[in-house]
Order: structure tokens, then sequence, then C-alpha cells
């Protein structure tokens, strides 16, 4: 059973600061991880799909790393803005793509 | 205007009652999902319809029904609903079930009185 926990919770950060948010996995047999942005009251936009066999993914100011060996993928996000607050989501799949979610991290930069 | 319609955005009904969640996906995808989503707990996989078979029922109680009459629409029948069972239901699409990204329709905010 695959398990997903995004550490932190919560993260406050002023403009322009390069910010790291941590997600981990339990089961390490998967085709892919991805990572996604949801905004107050609305669905889940897709930001990263990181293949297994590749390290890394990068799309502008973001880019996402997976270490399948120790259960791990990170988000980086340089120079953010106050675009950038919202829930933060990593997604590994149990099983092709039945994605398990980890909770979430909220985030926020202030002006 | 997203890839990926939930109608309707907000719904209030009675523990009695019966009504429909409708989502459709103009992207040409192949697989289609239900998610719900409670206050403070991780999103929930419901169900899950590859070329409108249903190849996951994660354990759902019977009082929800989904149906997919083709791989563009997917719906969600709710029937003798619990209030437990407010939460925002989400649809989403990719074009397979191996190694493509989801996408996600706006959702249904569902509460049950």
């Amino acid at each position: 059973k695959q398990e997903v926990t995004q550490i932190p919770a919560a993260l406050s950060v002023p403009e322009g600061e390069n910010l790291v948010l941590n997600c981990s996995f339990t089961d390490s047999a998967i085709y892919n991880l991805q990572w996604f942005r949801q905004d107050p009251g609305k669905g889940l936009t897709s930001l990263l799909l990181i293949q297994s066999s590749q390290r890394e993914q990068t799309s502008g100011r973001l880019n996402a790393s997976l270490d399948k060996s120790s259960g791990r993928s990170t988000l980086y996000i340089a120079a953010s803005q106050p675009g950038d607050s919202a829930t933060y989501l990593c997604a590994a799949p149990h099983a092709g793509n039945m994605l398990t979610f980890g909770g979430g991290t909220r985030l926020m930069v202030k002006p | 205007e997203t890839g990926v319609t939930q109608t309707p955005r907000h719904l209030v009904m009675g523990m009695t009652n019966k009504k429909s969640l409708k989502c459709e996906q103009h992207l040409g995808h192949n697989a289609m999902y239900w998610y719900k989503q409670s206050a403070k707990k991780p999103l929930e996989l419901m169900f899950v319809y590859s070329l409108e078979e249903r190849v996951e029922n994660n354990s759902v109680p019977s009082r929800f029904s989904p149906e997919c009459p083709n791989s563009s629409h997917l719906f969600l029948h709710l029937h003798t609903l619990q209030p437990e069972d407010s939460a925002l239901y989400l649809c989403a699409s990719s074009y397979n079930l191996y190694n493509s990204p989801l996408h996600f329709g706006n959702g249904t905010r569902l509460t049950v009185t």
C-alpha cells in the first residue's frame, strides 16, 4: 500500500525566496511521481510529472527531483511570487496511474 | 474553460434525496477518475474507468454509484447520503492509465444536511 507524506504542512515566506517542498513515499515501485497545485475552492492543476527513469523535471521556475531508492521527491520553487500562494500536492501511484496523494503543503508568499 | 467540466459546482441535498454529479472531458482522454476531498484529509481515490470499463473501486459505500456511458462523460449517482459524505468531489481524466498526467475539474462542493 502506498503512503505519501508531505513536509511541511504549511509554509510562509517573503516574496523572492527560493523554497523547497518535500514529499516522501513508501512504495518505490512507481511509474512516475506527480506534483499538483490547488487554489482555494478549485480543482488541481498538474505542474510536473517525473518518470521513474528520470531524476528531475523542470518547468519555468519549478524543478522537481525524484529519488526512488530513498522514496523522496522535492519541488523547488525559485524566486517565489505572491501568485505562487496555493496548496502543493504530491502524488505517487499505487498501481499504474491510480494516485495516492499526500496531505499537501499550504504555501503563502507575502509581498 | 478547463478541459474537464464538472456540474453542478455546488449541491446541497438531504439525506433522503437522490442526485447526480456530472463530469465531461474535452481532451480525448481514455481514463476518468472520481476523487473525494474532505476537510483536513488527503484526496481519496473512489473510482477509475478506462475505456468505459471500471478498473478500480476503492471500497466505496454503495450509496455512491458511478456510471461511464462513454469516454467523455462520467457520472456519480448519489442516494441516501450521510452528513460525513459532505466534501469536494473531483473528477479527473488522463490519456491512459500509465504515465500520463491527470487533468482535474474544479469539483462539486457537496453538502449533505
